[in-house]
């Protein structure tokens, strides 16, 4: 069964301290790794879609990563709006998006 | 601001009641899919539909039902209502008919049931 898990569940960081969340993913054919921002009360914010293992992609203090197991979601110096959950979620050959848990990120100032 | 909308934003309605949730895409989008966000179960993929007709399907309840009209909105329909089907449901759009792309999700609607 295709499957994400994101950990941590919760992070908290101080401003300015770099960190990572990671999603590991099962899946029978990736088409494609998503990595989404969710606010409290609003819908998700499309953040980057990497394809291949071995891609990266940058937006501002946001790099995510590939790897044929996981995905990693680094933040630099990150500032208190960078406060949110981010959705990890895998498209599969069936033409579903499945979504992880999310890990929700809390930086203080 | 997405540009997806979803009316309305909260609702309320008892067990055993039926409802049913609109969702306008992006301007140009043909893809419509439909999610469900509970707090045990995350966000949940339902339904897809591709300019009118279902593309894929998730785990939607027999009790839940979706249509996308000519003009491109969709409406999804919850019927018989349960205490859990209690939800953030979402709806989103993209430009493709396949899900391996960005979507825009709307603002969502807040389902409660009592």
């Amino acid at each position: 069964e295709d499957q994400v898990t994101q950990s941590p569940e919760a992070l908290r960081l101080q401003e300015g301290e770099s960190s990572s969340l990671n999603c590991s993913y099962t899946v029978s054919g990736l088409r494609g790794l998503f990595w989404y921002r969710q606010d409290p009360g609003k819908g998700p914010e499309f953040l980057f879609t990497l394809y291949s293992a071995g891609e990266e992609k940058e937006k501002e203090r946001l790099k995510a990563t590939l790897t044929k197991k996981e995905s990693f979601l680094h933040i630099t110096a990150p500032k208190p709006e960078d406060s949110a959950t981010y959705l990890c979620a895998l498209y599969n050959q069936g033409g579903k998006l499945i979504f992880g848990q999310g890990t929700e990120l809390s930086v203080k100032p | 601001d997405s540009g997806v909308t979803q009316t309305p934003k909260h609702l309320i309605t008892a067990t055993g009641q039926r409802v049913t949730l609109r969702c306008s895409p992006r301007s140009g989008d043909l893809s419509v899919y439909w999610y469900q966000q509970s707090l045990d179960q995350g966000l949940q993929f339902l339904i897809q539909y591709y300019n009118g007709e279902e593309r894929a399907k998730g785990n939607i309840l027999e009790r839940f039902s979706a249509q996308q009209f000519p003009d491109l909105h969709s409406e999804l329909n919850l019927s018989s209502l349960e205490l859990g089907d209690s939800a953030l449901y979402f709806c989103a759009s993209s430009p493709q008919g396949t899900g391996g792309h960005e979507q825009y999700f709307g603002p969502g609607t807040r389902l409660t049931v009592t």
